[in-house]
């Protein structure tokens, strides 16, 4: 039963327009949102992130949205840089617990 | 230098054979994790340790075992490889202070059991 999903397994974009990868959870219970990038042969690191009192959190070309009722966050790039290409992993944690849950990744291409 | 390091970084073995896997950090984190990727299913949480006396399964255990000998290190075993545990390995850590979790991921083992 996967709680966190990432429907699009790969996006591809333009360079110099924006990038929106999407991610749904069906976890009512989760609090904290948190964005990862990966690049080939290196470990995901840690982008950005948004708590559940949040609606919005801005951190230079990257901006998360969270939207509780639809239980849906999105991951905003603007604008895309072909250093940006990498698979992006969104996680959630829940209430009085210490573990990430991970969607299954978004692959996203940025091209000249 | 690396503030989370793994090694073997590649490792191929046969089915049936024990292997073990190992993570250190410098980062000084009391909390570390073991999460395997496959394709099409992310990342998912095999063992974790809040500090040196504890050890927690994550959601896919069976068939592993863990041991965090101090701190900084956090080993995962395979006690007999099989080929469907053939994946990407990542440790991780974080510094949990009440707040929000971030984790932060070593560079992976590629393992691959024949």
């Amino acid at each position: 039963d996967q709680q966190v999903k990432q429907n699009s397994p790969s996006l591809s974009v333009q360079e110099g327009r924006i990038s929106i990868l999407n991610c749904d959870y069906t976890n009512s219970m989760f609090d904290y949102f948190l964005w990862y990038k990966k690049y080939p042969a290196e470990g995901p690191t840690f982008l950005i992130s948004i708590s559940s009192i949040k609606d919005k959190n801005e951190d230079g070309r990257f901006t998360v949205f969270l939207n509780k009722s639809a239980k849906h966050l999105s991951l905003h790039i603007v604008p895309s840089q072909p250093g940006d290409s990498a698979v992006y992993f969104c996680a959630a944690s829940e209430v009085d617990t210490d573990k990430l849950i991970f969607g299954t990744g978004t692959r996203l291409q940025v091209f000249p | 230098d690396a503030d989370v390091t793994q090694t073997p970084r590649n490792r191929i073995t046969k089915t049936g054979k024990r292997i073990m896997l190992e993570c250190s950090q410098t980062k000084g984190h009391d909390r570390m994790y073991w999460y395997r990727q496959d394709p099409g299913l992310g990342l998912r949480l095999i063992y974790y340790s809040f500090d040196v006396k504890d050890i927690n399964k994550g959601e896919i255990s069976d068939g592993y075992s863990v041991s965090r000998q101090a701190q900084a290190k956090f080993s995962l075993s395979l006690e007999s490889a099989i080929p469907n545990q053939t994946a990407l390995y990542f440790c991780a850590t974080s510094d949990y202070q009440g707040g929000p979790d971030t984790q932060y991921f070593g560079p992976g083992t590629r393992l691959t059991v024949l």
